[in-house]
């Protein structure tokens, strides 16, 4: 069965600072998506970033960053130089061949961002 | 801004309404999503269709019917709802990959939702 653990259900973090938000999951599939989306109080789920497990680097986009290490089954997401915009509920999922077309979510992370 | 578009914002219904949740996108998707999500949880799926065809019902009940009249729209026909049916609802959307290598690659890229509340 697959599994996201999402462990930190509050952050808070100053602005300006990095902030990391951890991802494990758990699969036996060689072949999986890890994606990461952040969804503000408005409602919206917005994608992020994706990571293939069998990308070899680390995927990044603008300031957020991906810390992939497939041996310890971890998929964590760093936030650089947090904008009080950042403040919202982040949730990581998994995407491999037997889920079908369905995404596992974890149970999410709050994130806020302190002037 | 997305571009998978969810009418109306909030919806206000009493048990024995019938109401419907609208989706469009334009991405040339051709799987299209139903979630559910309460409050401070992640989201549930619903349904999926592919191809505009249903492809996932994940034992949602009778009251919630989903329909596909094109490979834009995605609807979500309400009838009999209980206030435990009061969520956010997203709707979202994903190209659909023939090679395996993309398949779990394909992002699914989510609306803004549909705020219900059963009275």
């Amino acid at each position: 069965a697959q599994k996201i653990t999402q462990t930190q259900p509050g952050m808070f973090v100053q602005e300006k600072e990095a902030v990391t938000l951890d991802c494990t999951y758990d699969t036996s599939d060689p072949s999986y998506g890890l994606f990461w989306y952040k969804q503000p109080s408005s409602g919206e789920m917005i994608f992020l970033i994706y990571q293939g497990s069998y990308d070899q680097q680390n995927a990044t986009e603008g300031r957020y960053s991906l810390n992939f290490q497939k041996a310890r089954k971890s998929a964590n997401l760093v936030i650089s130089a947090s904008q009080l915009g950042d403040s919202a509920m982040y949730f990581c999922a998994m995407r491999g061949p037997n889920t079908g077309n369905q995404f596992y979510f974890g149970t999410g992370t709050s994130l806020t961002v302190i002037p | 801004d997305t571009e998978v578009t969810q009418t109306p914002k909030h919806l206000v219904m009493g048990m024995t309404n019938k109401k419907s949740l609208k989706c469009e996108q334009h991405m040339g998707h051709r799987a299209m999503y139903w979630y559910k999500q309460k409050a401070k949880k992640p989201p549930e799926l619903m349904f999926v269709y592919s191809y505009e065809k249903l492809s996932i019902n994940e034992s949602v009940p009778s009251r919630f019917s989903p329909e596909c009249p094109n490979s834009s729209l995605l609807n979500l026909h309400l009838h009999a709802l209980q206030p435990e049916d009061s969520a956010l609802y997203l709707c979202a959307s994903s190209q659909v990959s023939q090679a395996l290598e993309l398949y779990y690659g394909n992002t699914i890229y989510f609306g803004e939702g549909s705020w219900l509340t059963v009275v």
